[in-house]
């Protein structure tokens, strides 16, 4: 059975700083792999979305890596301000039935 | 404007009272789903459909329903809500291909069950 992991769970850094958030998989037999922000009481906005033969996506000051055979995936994110502040989640769509399954979270601060 | 609506956006209600909370998308997407999500627990999946008239059980299906008539709808009904049911519930979608599309979420439905 599939399962993600973020680690870590809570993150909380100075303004400025470039930080990396991981996420790792158990089952390598994914269609791709999406990361989401969540804001406090709020919905989920898609960040990015690998495919399965993609390394990496980027948008803007936000870089996701997929290493599918070792089922890792990271985000990196540079130049951090406060308003990247939130909770961050990845999930993968596994093969055998569409369905995407969850990492956690890491919730993450940026301190001004 | 492509986006997945969901309403109510916020219930109270009591023990056995039966509820409705209605998902709606304009992208002409054939995969739709429910998840709630807890606190620790992170985001479940409820029920999943692929396309119209086929729908499947997720991860916690109990005491939940879907149907999915048109397209564009897919309600998640609580034929008896219980204080456990309490949650925030997100219905989302996406294409549906062979290599996977992004799926887009709903604003969320904040359900308490008294």
């Amino acid at each position: 059975k599939q399962e993600v992991t973020q680690i870590p769970a809570a993150l909380s850094v100075p303004e400025g700083e470039n930080l990396v958030l991981n996420c790792s998989f158990t089952d390598s037999a994914i269609y791709n792999l999406q990361w989401f922000r969540q804001d406090p009481g709020k919905g989920l906005t898609s960040l990015l979305l690998i495919q399965s033969s993609q390394r990496e996506q980027t948008s803007g000051r936000l870089n996701a890596s997929l290493d599918k055979s070792s089922g890792r995936s990271t985000l990196y994110i540079a130049a951090s301000q406060p308003g990247d502040s939130a909770t961050y989640l990845c999930a993968v769509r596994i093969e055998s039935n569409y369905q995407l399954i969850w990492g956690a979270g890491t919730k993450l601060i940026i301190k001004p | 404007e492509a986006q997945v609506t969901q309403n109510p956006r916020y219930l109270i209600t009591v023990t056995g009272k039966k509820l409705t909370v209605t998902c709606s998308q304009n992208m002409n997407h054939e995969y739709m789903s429910w998840y709630r999500q807890d606190p620790g627990l992170g985001l479940r999946q409820i029920y999943y459909s692929m396309n119209v008239e086929v729908t499947d059980k997720g991860d916690v299906p109990e005491g939940y329903k879907v149907s999915r008539k048109e397209k564009r709808n897919f309600p998640l009904i609580l034929e008896s809500p219980s204080p456990n049911q309490t949650s925030l519930y997100f219905c989302a979608s996406s294409l549906l291909s062979v290599g996977g599309n992004e799926q887009f979420f709903g604003p969320g439905t904040r359900l308490t069950v008294l």
